[in-house]
This record gives structure tokens, C-alpha cells and sequence, in this order.
């Protein structure tokens, strides 16, 4: 079945620190991909998608490129800052379809 | 543009005891969707509604019923309130093609004794 699965965390970064979070799927055709982000206290919000193949989407600084061949949706931000800190959800949702598919969610923290 | 709203916020139940969550969107979206969050489990999905007058089962609708009951507004009913029900639980809302973002509402933190 289709499904999301992203690198575990959390995650503890400097200010300034190249990001990478690791999101792979699953899913038959061509899904679209998101990233949505959490922060404390809120409801997710989109941060970017993708919905075909070597798509970028990007946004605040963030990019991730839909790779057909890895079936890969890695989220990067060459240099993050505190406001940055949150909790970062991967999701799919197959073509045509009706149902979200999300992965488990990695927690971010940045220092100072 | 309130995007799409829940009522309560906060709950605290004892076992046993029925509640219905609420929920609503202003964006004229035909699908919209109930979640819970878990520590560690990410979202999973309960019951959705592609549009008006359907719904369906998600990965974990045992002990919850929904209704939608016009295009905007779609409720979440918890019978008899479990321990296990214990968690954050989010309404969503998207447009009918696949590329459409779903928009979350903010929450309702349920506990339940």
C-alpha cells in the first residue's frame, strides 16, 4: 500500500547548519508530495510540494526535489535559524486519490 | 478567512462519557478529513469525506462516527470516551484533485480519565 516514511528524530542543529531530512515513499503511479511543518501549540501548514516527477518545490528557504527513480522527497535548508524549530511532516497523496498519507514526523531543533 | 476551525480546544472526558467534535471550513473544499496525532505515531487518519454526503473509514475509526453534515461542516462523535482516545485530534479540509493542499484547523487536545 502506499505509505511515507521518514528519518527519525529528533534533530538538534546550530544556527547556520545545513538541513536535511530524509523522506522516502511508497505508492503506485505518480503521487504529489508535501511537506507540511508543525509548529509548537498549532496545526500542520504546508511548507512545499512537488506533484510530478523532478519537480522542486520550494519555500521560506526550504527545497525538496521529487525523485521518481528513489522514490525519494528529501526536505534541505542550507542554513537554518531558530525560528526554524518545529516538528516537519512528509505526506503523499496517490493520483486520483482522496486519502493523505503521512509520515511520522521529525522534530527540529535549533540552537543558538 | 477563518480556513477551517474546531470547537473545543481543550476537553478533558471521563471513561464512558459521549462528546462530539466540531468542525468547519470556509474554503467551499469538498473533502475534509479527521486525524489524530499520537507521540511517536505521526497523523492517522479516522474517518474522511470526499464530499458531501460520504463518508469513509480511515486506519483507525473504531469507537468514533462522523457526519458531515453540509459541504462545510463535518463532526467527529466519540460514544463512550476511552483512555486510549487520549490524543490531539485534527480536522482538515482539501480541494477534490489530488494536488490540492489540505488545510489543518488547529487542534483539540482530548484527555480522556
Amino acid at each position: 500500500g502506499d505509505s511515507v516514511t521518514q528519518m527519525e528524530g529528533p534533530v538538534t542543529l546550530s544556527e547556520e547548519a545545513f538541513l536535511t531530512i530524509n523522506c522516502t515513499y511508497t505508492a503506485t503511479g505518480y503521487p504529489s508530495l508535501f511537506w507540511y511543518v508543525q509548529y509548537p501549540g498549532e496545526g500542520l501548514q504546508l511548507l512545499l510540494k512537488a506533484t510530478k516527477a523532478d519537480d522542486k518545490g520550494s519555500n521560506k528557504g526550504f527545497e525538496a526535489t521529487y525523485r521518481k527513480e528513489t522514490t525519494s522527497f528529501h526536505l534541505e535548508k542550507g542554513s537554518v535559524q531558530v525560528s526554524d524549530s518545529a516538528v516537519y511532516f512528509c505526506a503523499l497523496i496517490p493520483k486520483g486519490g482522496n486519502q493523505f498519507y503521512f509520515g511520522t514526523g521529525t522534530s527540529l531543533t535549533v540552537i543558538p | 478567512n477563518a480556513g477551517v476551525t474546531q470547537t473545543p480546544k481543550f476537553q478533558v472526558l471521563k471513561t464512558g462519557q459521549s462528546m462530539t467534535l466540531q468542525c468547519a471550513q470556509d474554503m467551499n473544499h469538498n473533502s475534509m478529513y479527521w486525524y489524530r496525532q499520537d507521540p511517536g505515531m505521526g497523523l492517522r487518519l479516522i474517518y474522511y469525506s470526499a464530499s458531501e454526503g460520504t463518508t469513509d473509514k480511515g486506519e483507525v475509526p473504531n469507537g468514533y462516527n462522523v457526519s458531515r453534515l453540509n459541504k462545510r461542516e463535518f463532526s467527529l462523535r466519540l460514544e463512550s470516551a476511552a483512555p486510549s482516545q487520549t490524543s490531539v485530534y485534527f480536522c482538515a479540509s482539501s480541494g477534490t484533485v489530488s494536488t490540492d493542499t489540505q488545510y489543518f484547523g488547529p487542534g483539540t487536545r482530548l484527555t480522556v480519565l
